[in-house]
Formats: structure tokens, sequence, C-alpha cells
């Protein structure tokens, strides 16, 4: 199986603040990666796929860089509704996920 | 607006099967342009494919799950079901169905998901 590390676990940041997060692939990838973002009791939504596509209805505040083993997620400006856990998920071999990306309110 | 809602028991004993259906409504699941799966997530852990199934019947699993996963489709009724044999209190999890593209082969509609339980 393809592993995927996730960094950081968890973060804290302000509203308006950029973050960024890191996902590393134990293998390369090319550029078959997707980002999904996870609020508390609700399935986790698409965000952007082939590592920097964003999916329709995405604010152009979410963009994804990388290919092969190393991955970002950038939030440019922080909105309220972004507090959210972040998971990456590789689609060259079968499916698989990152341990997630916390992200709090500082 | 595509929709997906899965059901079933939300408790199971240790070693019996999981069995869970997922309906679709606002699409065909007979679309050549969509696979159907499932995926879990244990609480407050991250989240596991399960396996996927096309319109035609052909299944992939996932490799550490494959000796104990079942999934079918019935096009007949616009739904896909999950069988998870043998389960354990591991297999206690938010089990979530969703529409993978054949095109971007990303997950891009997700069910509300079912908690289920395993445990005497």
């Amino acid at each position: 199986a393809i592993r995927m590390t996730q960094s950081p676990s968890s973060l804290s940041a302000s509203t308006g603040d950029r973050v960024t997060i890191t996902c590393r692939a134990s293998q390369g990838i090319s550029s078959y990666l997707a980002w999904y973002q996870q609020k508390p009791g609700k399935a986790p939504k698409l965000l952007i796929y082939a590592a920097s596509t964003l999916q329709s209805g995405v604010p152009s505040r979410f963009s994804g860089s990388g290919s092969g083993t190393d991955f970002t997620l950038t939030i440019s400006c922080l909105q309220s509704e972004d507090f959210a856990t972040y998971y990456c998920q590789q689609y060259y071999s079968y499916p698989t996920f990152g341990q997630g990306t916390r992200l709090e309110i500082k | 607006q595509l929709q997906l809602q899965e059901s079933g028991p939300g408790l199971v004993k240790p070693s019996e099967t999981l069995s869970l259906t997922c309906t679709v409504s606002g699409g065909s699941i007979s679309s050549s342009s969509y696979y159907w799966g499932w995926i879990r997530q244990p609480p407050g852990k991250g989240l596991e494919w399960i396996g996927s199934i096309y319109y035609s019947g052909s299944t992939y699993y996932n490799p550490s799950l494959k000796s104990r996963v079942t999934i079918s489709v019935d096009t007949s009724k616009n739904q896909f079901s999950l069988k998870l044999s043998s389960v354990t209190a591991a297999d206690t999890a938010v089990y979530y169905c969703a529409r993978r593209t054949t095109v971007t082969t990303v997950f891009d509609y997700w069910g509300q998901g079912t908690l289920v339980t395993v445990s005497s």
C-alpha cells in the first residue's frame, strides 16, 4: 500500500491567516492526489483533485500543488468555515488516505 | 441533486456479518462514468477505502479487507451493498458510501455516513 503522511497533525491559526498543510507519499504518485475537508459529524468534501485542480464550487482561497511524492494544500485567507480536518488521498494505486490534519482556531 | 443514503443495522455482534445498503437518488447507478464505493472511519480516526463496484458488477477491494468483503450492485433498485464478514470490535466505524468518477477517480459525492458498532 502507498502510505500517505500529513504534517502537521494539528495546526492552530486565526481567521485571515495563510496556512499550508503538507502530504508526502511513500512512493511517487505523479499528480494522482486529492484533498478533502471534513467537519465534525459530516462526510468528507472534495476540495482538490489531480493535485491542483479545484473542485467546482470550492472557493479560490484553496489551492494545491506538488507532484511525485510531495504535495501541499494552501488556504490563502482563513475563514471561520475553514476550521476542520483535512485529508489527502492518493489514487495512483488503490485509494489510501493521510491521517488527517486538524485545523483549529487559535 | 445526487444523494446517497446508507442504511442497515447500527449494531452487529462479533463474528457476524455487517450488511449495509446505499441508495442512490437524483442520478443513475448505471452510468458508465462512475464507480460506487464504501469508505469507513473508526471513531476519532482516519479514512479507509473498503472497495468499489462498477454498474456492470466489476469489483475492486482493499487488499487488507478483501477476504472478508463483498460489494454488490442492484441496478433495478439504484442501490449497491456492502457485506463484511467475521467482524470484530476493530470494524466499529462510520461507514460512508460514495461516488467515484471514472475520469478523475476521486470521491466527489458522499452519503452522510452510518455508525456501525460491533459489540455483543
